[in-house]
Protein backbone atom coordinates (compact mmCIF):
# COMPACT_ATOMS: atom_id res chain seq x y z
CA UNK A 1 0.00 0.00 0.00
CA UNK A 2 0.99 3.50 -0.45
CA UNK A 3 0.63 6.19 1.78
CA UNK A 4 1.96 9.82 2.27
CA UNK A 5 3.25 11.83 4.97
CA UNK A 6 3.15 15.56 5.39
CA UNK A 7 5.24 16.95 7.97
CA UNK A 8 3.69 20.17 9.54
CA UNK A 9 0.19 20.69 8.97
CA UNK A 10 0.32 24.83 9.23
CA UNK A 11 3.65 26.63 8.29
CA UNK A 12 3.87 30.16 8.48
CA UNK A 13 6.41 32.46 6.49
CA UNK A 14 7.12 35.81 5.81
CA UNK A 15 6.41 37.59 2.20
CA UNK A 16 9.61 37.12 0.28
CA UNK A 17 11.11 34.16 2.25
CA UNK A 18 11.76 30.27 1.28
CA UNK A 19 8.71 28.66 0.91
CA UNK A 20 9.76 24.90 2.06
CA UNK A 21 6.64 22.24 2.20
CA UNK A 22 7.71 18.50 3.18
CA UNK A 23 6.51 15.24 2.01
CA UNK A 24 7.63 11.76 2.21
CA UNK A 25 6.02 8.85 0.79
CA UNK A 26 6.05 5.40 0.62
CA UNK A 27 5.26 2.94 -1.96
CA UNK A 28 6.47 -0.45 -3.26
CA UNK A 29 7.41 0.15 -6.99
CA UNK A 30 8.02 3.72 -8.60
CA UNK A 31 5.99 6.26 -8.14
CA UNK A 32 3.95 9.03 -9.90
CA UNK A 33 4.41 12.71 -7.50
CA UNK A 34 1.68 15.59 -7.31
CA UNK A 35 1.50 18.87 -5.68
CA UNK A 36 -1.72 20.32 -5.66
CA UNK A 37 -2.77 23.49 -4.20
CA UNK A 38 -6.55 24.31 -2.85
CA UNK A 39 -7.59 27.50 -2.29
CA UNK A 40 -10.48 28.52 0.30
CA UNK A 41 -14.16 26.79 -1.00
CA UNK A 42 -12.06 25.68 -4.18
CA UNK A 43 -10.79 22.78 -6.02
CA UNK A 44 -7.92 21.43 -6.30
CA UNK A 45 -5.36 22.82 -8.48
CA UNK A 46 -2.35 20.83 -10.17
CA UNK A 47 1.26 22.36 -9.35
CA UNK A 48 3.69 20.03 -10.38
CA UNK A 49 4.49 16.56 -10.87
CA UNK A 50 7.09 13.65 -11.37
CA UNK A 51 6.90 10.96 -13.36
CA UNK A 52 10.05 10.06 -15.01
CA UNK A 53 13.31 11.91 -15.89
CA UNK A 54 14.81 14.81 -14.31
CA UNK A 55 14.18 14.91 -10.22
CA UNK A 56 13.52 18.36 -10.12
CA UNK A 57 10.48 19.32 -11.32
CA UNK A 58 9.38 23.23 -12.10
CA UNK A 59 5.81 23.96 -11.74
CA UNK A 60 3.38 27.29 -11.61
CA UNK A 61 3.71 29.93 -9.97
CA UNK A 62 7.16 29.37 -8.93
CA UNK A 63 7.49 26.23 -7.17
CA UNK A 64 9.55 23.76 -7.80
CA UNK A 65 10.23 19.73 -6.02
CA UNK A 66 12.59 17.04 -6.08
CA UNK A 67 12.50 13.58 -6.35
CA UNK A 68 14.99 12.07 -3.70
CA UNK A 69 14.29 8.62 -3.64
CA UNK A 70 16.77 7.36 -1.69
CA UNK A 71 14.63 9.18 0.66
CA UNK A 72 11.61 8.55 -0.22
CA UNK A 73 10.61 13.01 -0.44
CA UNK A 74 9.11 15.25 -2.41
CA UNK A 75 9.41 18.31 -0.99
CA UNK A 76 7.88 21.79 -2.28
CA UNK A 77 10.00 24.65 -2.60
CA UNK A 78 9.64 28.39 -3.67
CA UNK A 79 12.49 31.07 -2.80
CA UNK A 80 9.96 33.64 -2.77
CA UNK A 81 6.77 33.76 -0.92
CA UNK A 82 3.95 35.92 -2.12
CA UNK A 83 0.71 37.15 -0.13
CA UNK A 84 -0.98 34.83 -2.58
CA UNK A 85 0.64 32.01 -2.16
CA UNK A 86 -1.32 31.46 0.76
CA UNK A 87 -3.64 27.90 1.43
CA UNK A 88 -3.37 24.29 1.62
CA UNK A 89 -1.03 22.12 -0.30
CA UNK A 90 -1.68 18.79 -0.74
CA UNK A 91 0.99 15.92 -1.59
CA UNK A 92 -0.01 12.84 -3.99
CA UNK A 93 1.18 9.58 -5.01
CA UNK A 94 -0.30 7.15 -7.52
CA UNK A 95 1.16 4.18 -9.06
CA UNK A 96 2.20 4.20 -12.75
CA UNK A 97 -1.10 3.74 -14.86
CA UNK A 98 -3.44 2.96 -11.70
CA UNK A 99 -4.60 7.08 -11.69
CA UNK A 100 -6.04 6.62 -8.62
CA UNK A 101 -4.38 9.35 -6.21
CA UNK A 102 -3.71 8.85 -2.63
CA UNK A 103 -3.12 12.26 -0.80
CA UNK A 104 -1.25 13.41 2.13
CA UNK A 105 -3.83 15.51 5.11
CA UNK A 106 -2.23 19.06 4.11
CA UNK A 107 -0.06 21.78 4.99
CA UNK A 108 -1.43 25.22 5.07
CA UNK A 109 1.07 27.89 4.07
CA UNK A 110 0.25 31.31 5.91
CA UNK A 111 2.01 33.96 4.83
CA UNK A 112 2.72 36.98 6.80
CA UNK A 113 3.42 40.89 5.70
CA UNK B 1 -11.27 25.32 -23.02
CA UNK B 2 -13.42 24.39 -20.10
CA UNK B 3 -12.41 22.81 -17.27
CA UNK B 4 -14.13 19.91 -14.98
CA UNK B 5 -17.45 20.97 -13.78
CA UNK B 6 -19.67 20.04 -10.96
CA UNK B 7 -23.33 20.30 -9.77
CA UNK B 8 -25.01 21.38 -7.79
CA UNK B 9 -22.06 23.97 -5.75
CA UNK B 10 -23.69 23.33 -2.36
CA UNK B 11 -26.41 20.49 -1.18
CA UNK B 12 -28.53 20.23 1.97
CA UNK B 13 -29.71 16.17 3.12
CA UNK B 14 -31.17 14.46 6.11
CA UNK B 15 -29.76 11.42 7.13
CA UNK B 16 -31.27 8.58 5.65
CA UNK B 17 -32.04 10.19 2.34
CA UNK B 18 -30.51 9.48 -1.49
CA UNK B 19 -28.43 12.12 -3.24
CA UNK B 20 -26.81 12.32 -6.62
CA UNK B 21 -23.82 14.83 -7.56
CA UNK B 22 -23.35 15.40 -11.44
CA UNK B 23 -19.70 16.28 -13.14
CA UNK B 24 -18.82 17.50 -16.65
CA UNK B 25 -15.17 16.14 -17.72
CA UNK B 26 -13.07 18.20 -19.05
CA UNK B 27 -12.84 18.18 -22.94
CA UNK B 28 -10.80 15.19 -24.72
CA UNK B 29 -10.55 13.48 -20.86
CA UNK B 30 -11.82 10.21 -20.99
CA UNK B 31 -11.12 8.76 -17.44
CA UNK B 32 -13.28 10.32 -14.21
CA UNK B 33 -12.20 9.78 -10.59
CA UNK B 34 -14.36 10.43 -7.79
CA UNK B 35 -13.29 11.94 -3.71
CA UNK B 36 -14.37 13.12 -0.72
CA UNK B 37 -12.92 15.44 1.39
CA UNK B 38 -13.41 15.45 4.79
CA UNK B 39 -12.93 19.16 6.55
CA UNK B 40 -8.92 19.48 7.41
CA UNK B 41 -8.38 16.57 5.49
CA UNK B 42 -6.54 15.14 2.42
CA UNK B 43 -9.21 13.63 -0.48
CA UNK B 44 -9.85 10.11 -0.02
CA UNK B 45 -10.40 8.43 -3.46
CA UNK B 46 -13.99 6.66 -3.37
CA UNK B 47 -14.03 5.09 -7.34
CA UNK B 48 -13.00 5.66 -10.97
CA UNK B 49 -14.61 5.57 -14.35
CA UNK B 50 -13.26 4.81 -17.27
CA UNK B 51 -15.30 3.99 -21.06
CA UNK B 52 -18.25 3.55 -18.54
CA UNK B 53 -17.18 0.81 -16.42
CA UNK B 54 -15.58 1.27 -12.66
CA UNK B 55 -11.66 1.04 -12.98
CA UNK B 56 -10.97 1.42 -9.43
CA UNK B 57 -12.28 1.79 -6.27
CA UNK B 58 -11.45 2.71 -2.57
CA UNK B 59 -12.70 1.79 0.62
CA UNK B 60 -15.72 3.15 0.65
CA UNK B 61 -19.23 0.87 1.30
CA UNK B 62 -21.63 -0.03 -1.74
CA UNK B 63 -23.82 2.46 -1.31
CA UNK B 64 -21.82 5.06 -2.72
CA UNK B 65 -22.48 3.91 -6.54
CA UNK B 66 -21.49 6.15 -10.01
CA UNK B 67 -21.86 6.27 -13.50
CA UNK B 68 -19.93 7.64 -16.56
CA UNK B 69 -21.70 8.39 -19.32
CA UNK B 70 -20.70 8.27 -23.06
CA UNK B 71 -19.57 11.87 -23.01
CA UNK B 72 -17.65 11.09 -20.11
CA UNK B 73 -19.34 12.99 -17.55
CA UNK B 74 -20.58 11.20 -14.42
CA UNK B 75 -22.62 10.94 -11.61
CA UNK B 76 -21.77 9.93 -8.11
CA UNK B 77 -24.84 8.93 -6.03
CA UNK B 78 -24.91 8.11 -2.33
CA UNK B 79 -27.66 5.88 -0.90
CA UNK B 80 -28.78 5.73 2.87
CA UNK B 81 -26.85 8.98 3.61
CA UNK B 82 -25.29 8.95 7.29
CA UNK B 83 -23.91 12.15 9.15
CA UNK B 84 -20.58 11.29 8.61
CA UNK B 85 -21.13 11.75 4.45
CA UNK B 86 -20.83 15.58 4.88
CA UNK B 87 -18.08 16.38 3.10
CA UNK B 88 -16.97 18.00 0.19
CA UNK B 89 -17.36 15.62 -3.13
CA UNK B 90 -14.58 16.69 -5.84
CA UNK B 91 -14.53 15.01 -9.29
CA UNK B 92 -11.52 15.01 -11.42
CA UNK B 93 -11.10 14.25 -15.40
CA UNK B 94 -7.68 12.75 -16.67
CA UNK B 95 -7.10 12.42 -20.14
CA UNK B 96 -5.78 9.43 -22.25
CA UNK B 97 -2.33 8.25 -22.26
CA UNK B 98 -0.05 7.79 -19.19
CA UNK B 99 0.91 10.39 -16.59
CA UNK B 100 -1.72 10.08 -14.13
CA UNK B 101 -1.95 13.40 -13.72
CA UNK B 102 -5.82 14.63 -12.58
CA UNK B 103 -7.88 17.91 -12.99
CA UNK B 104 -9.95 18.63 -10.44
CA UNK B 105 -13.83 20.56 -10.73
CA UNK B 106 -14.77 23.27 -7.73
CA UNK B 107 -16.36 20.37 -5.51
CA UNK B 108 -19.50 20.05 -4.38
CA UNK B 109 -20.32 20.30 -0.70
CA UNK B 110 -22.44 17.74 0.87
CA UNK B 111 -23.98 18.74 4.39
CA UNK B 112 -26.11 15.55 5.95
CA UNK B 113 -27.86 16.65 8.42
Amino acid sequence: AQSVTQLGSHVSVSEGALVLLRCNYSSSVPPYLFWYVQYPNQGLQLLLKYTTGATLVKGINGFEAEFKKSETSFHLTKPSAHMSDAAEYFCAVSHMGRRALTFGSGTRLQVQP
Amino acid sequence: ETGVTQSPTHLIKTRGQQVTLRCSSQSGHNTVSWYQQALGQGPQFIFQYYREEENGRGNFPPRFSGLQFPNYSSELNVNALELDDSALYLCASSPPGPGDEQYFGPGTRLTVT
